[in-house]
């Protein structure tokens, strides 16, 4: 079976510092990614999806980044964080196109 | 561009209550898929069920059901003898021709024993 794993679970990090999220998926090979965010409120904002090593799809312009080094692996990134970047930060992955996603537990992004 | 409205954002009920959650959408794909995902507390996502827009036939999970109308372009989602762990926030979302999933922005379900 498929099994999606992110981390760190929780982070509080100061304005201006860098940030590295992971997502891995076992169980399943080139699989679609994605990385959303949900702000207070509860809406989910697609970020960033992969459809393939090194193949990035960005969704929205800010500071943030994603990379895809490894097949089964998405990484979400910033050099600066802002306050606006605070969070749950939630990676899916999807087998076919038309599938379902699949979410992990998420990472809940502090930004003080 | 897809988009779904999900006119109520938070409802409580008692429980053993029945509770219809509504979902409206637009699309000008002719082939979309629409989807019901379950926010527990706890913050992960779960999939509760994926239709296509070929596809009206409604569908009985356990005490869940959902109810797609293209005509009405709904794809309702009930809820029959309402527990306490069904407290969470509900979504609905759509995907068209794209790699795009996009969400409605959830209605929260609080089901008091």
């Amino acid at each position: 079976s498929q099994t999606i794993h992110q981390w760190p679970a929780t982070l509080v990090q100061p304005v201006g510092s860098p940030l590295s999220l992971e997502c891995t998926v076992e169980g399943t090979s080139n699989p679609n990614l994605y990385w959303y965010r949900q702000a207070a409120g509860r809406g989910l904002q697609l970020l960033f999806y992969s459809v393939g090593i090194g193949q990035i799809s960005s969704e929205v312009p800010q500071n943030l980044s994603a990379s895809r080094p490894q097949d089964r692996q998405f990484i979400l990134s910033s050099k600066k964080l802002l306050l606006s970047d605070s969070g749950f930060y939630l990676c899916a992955w999807r087998f076919l196109r038309e599938g379902e996603q699949f979410f992990g537990p998420g990472t809940r992004l502090t930004v003080l | 561009a897809q988009k779904v409205t999900q006119a109520q954002t938070e409802i409580s009920v008692v429980e053993k209550e029945d509770v219809t959650l509504d979902c409206v959408y637009e699309t000008r794909d002719t082939t979309y898929y629409l989807f019901w995902y379950k926010q527990p507390p706890s913050g992960e996502l779960v999939f509760l069920i994926r239709r296509n827009s070929f596809d009206e036939q409604n569908e009985i999970s356990g005490r869940y059901s959902w109810n797609f109308q293209k005509s009405t372009s709904s794809f309702n989602f009930t809820i029959t003898a309402s527990q306490v762990v069904d407290s969470a926030v509900y979504f609905c979302a759509i995907q068209g021709g794209s790699e795009k999933l996009v969400f409605g922005k959830g209605m929260k379900l609080t089901v008091n024993p």
